[in-house]
């Protein structure tokens, strides 16, 4: 089973709608990483959380950090074409984030 | 800055052969990583470097080799090709000293062993 799983593991949705992606570990978290990977290119940091409770914000994407539940959200608000790829949350397990754990990813289609 | 750069991009091998994937970085990081990305997963650590002249296993070495003798490169050795090595190998960095840093990562190099 992976360390790191997200839900859904793709999502279609109409331009406007609001979404919500979901990763959870099945392992401490000293710190939750957020990136995007457009198709066929590298990956783009989005936002990191450190501690419970944590909320962050950049442009319409949101992410959330549950530490009791070890549990991260990223929401997405009136999604846009532009929000288009792969998002995938990684975890810090060390305290020293010198190696990061990723989860299985999570492919967002944004619909006309 | 260039920040990573990764070559080939892509590159197709036959079963037995030996290649080597670049990684440079021109940021100064200490840390660098090599991962791996199979079709519909995450990412999986193959090996990672905490400074020139050191480096260490991570969750999927077997089958590579790496060797940090310069801050700047990382490059990644595959002796036997194999074809559950066919992947998109991603390599990143991290500046140097912090624990809460993002990682910069390369285009990626895709990787197909027939």
């Amino acid at each position: 089973s992976q360390e790191l799983e997200q839900s859904p593991q793709s999502l279609i949705v109409q331009e406007g709608k609001n979404l919500t992606i979901n990763c959870t570990s099945s392992k401490t978290l000293y710190g939750l990483y957020w990136y995007k990977q457009k198709y066929g290119e590298g990956l783009i940091f989005l936002m990191m959380l450190q501690k419970g409770g944590e909320e962050k914000s950049h442009e319409k994407i949101t992410a959330k950090l549950d530490e009791k539940k070890q549990q991260s959200s990223l929401h997405i608000t009136a999604s846009q074409p532009s929000h288009a790829g792969i998002y995938l949350c990684g975890a810090d397990r060390t305290g020293t984030a010198s190696k990061l754990t990723f989860g299985t990813g999570t492919r967002l289609q944004v619909t006309l | 800055n260039a920040g990573v750069t990764q070559t080939p991009k892509f590159r197709i091998l036959k079963i037995g052969q030996s290649m080597t994937l670049q990684c440079t970085q021109d940021m100064n990081h200490n840390y660098m990583y090599w991962y791996r990305q199979d079709p519909g997963m995450g990412l999986k650590l193959i090996y990672y470097s905490v400074g020139a002249g050191i480096t260490d296993k991570g969750e999927v070495p077997n089958g590579y080799n790496v060797s940090r003798s310069t801050t700047e490169d990382f490059p990644l050795r595959l002796e036997l090709a194999a074809p559950s090595q066919t992947s998109v190998y991603f390599c990143a960095s991290k500046p140097p000293g912090t624990a809460n840093e993002k990682l910069f990562f390369g285009s990626g190099t895709q990787l197909s062993v027939l």
